[in-house]
């Protein structure tokens, strides 16, 4: 089936400077999306979510752009903590496919990497 | 209000031996999903559970898997006569509602096979 991909595995930044983590999506059917947090050891933490009838929402040092025209999605983090080394998957769902079937489609995650 | 109860944490079987993975979803959710990632790769969706009923089951290998939510009690992922290739960790998440609003996942159990 079609997957949700990402463009790095592996992003490396400056304590401080801001982060953006990109992800590619093939499925146009999909209407809603998700950005997760992994660390080591632990399960998907929800970061911040968007609905295909968005552009862009912001959260608390985040904010997820999504451009429906080249199936692109990304995660801006501000100001990048130490707390914020983790692996990052986006998700991708169509929330009308009946009863939650198929469950999340996620990508492979791109690992972050905060440079003291 | 407790997150969503995954146990054991980590899980040691031998080649042959059955696996049982249990997930307590957050008080208040009657939708459960369990998702399987290997090493260095995203999750992967296995099947979708409300109480008593398997929902979707497309993602779960045709042989050696089994899930279950009962009435009462966790939910219940099984793996019979485990090959190395099961080796993976194990997640569930639970919702409030059918689609993905309110998912909250489990830390998960991590499955070796020796």
């Amino acid at each position: 089936g079609e997957s949700v991909g990402l463009h790095l595995p592996t992003l490396s930044v400056q304590e401080g400077d801001n982060s953006i983590i990109n992800c590619a999506y093939s499925n146009s059917a999909s209407d809603y999306f998700i950005w997760y947090k992994q660390e080591s050891g632990k399960g998907p933490q929800f970061i911040i979510d968007i609905r295909s009838n968005m552009d862009k929402r912001q959260g608390q040092r985040v904010t997820v752009l999504l451009n429906k025209t080249v199936k692109h999605l990304s995660l801006q983090i501000a100001a990048t903590q130490p707390g914020d080394s983790a692996v990052y998957f986006c998700a991708e769902t169509n929330m009308y496919s009946g009863g939650g079937a198929d469950g999340l489609t996620f990508g492979k995650g791109t690992h972050l990497i905060i440079q003291p | 209000n407790a997150g969503v109860m995954q146990n054991p944490r980590h899980l040691v079987r031998r080649r042959g031996q059955e696996a049982r993975l249990r997930c307590s979803p957050m008080k208040g959710h009657s939708h459960v999903y369990w998702y399987r990632q290997l090493p260095e790769e995203g999750l992967k969706f296995m099947v979708y559970l409300q109480k008593e009923n398997i929902i979707d089951e497309s993602g779960m290998p045709k042989e050696r898997f089994s899930a279950e939510f009962p009435k009462e009690g966790p939910s219940i992922l099984r793996i019979q006569q485990v090959v190395r290739g099961d080796s993976a960790a194990y997640f569930c998440a639970s919702s409030p509602r059918t689609d993905a609003y309110g998912y909250t996942f489990g830390s998960g159990t991590r499955l070796t096979v020796v």
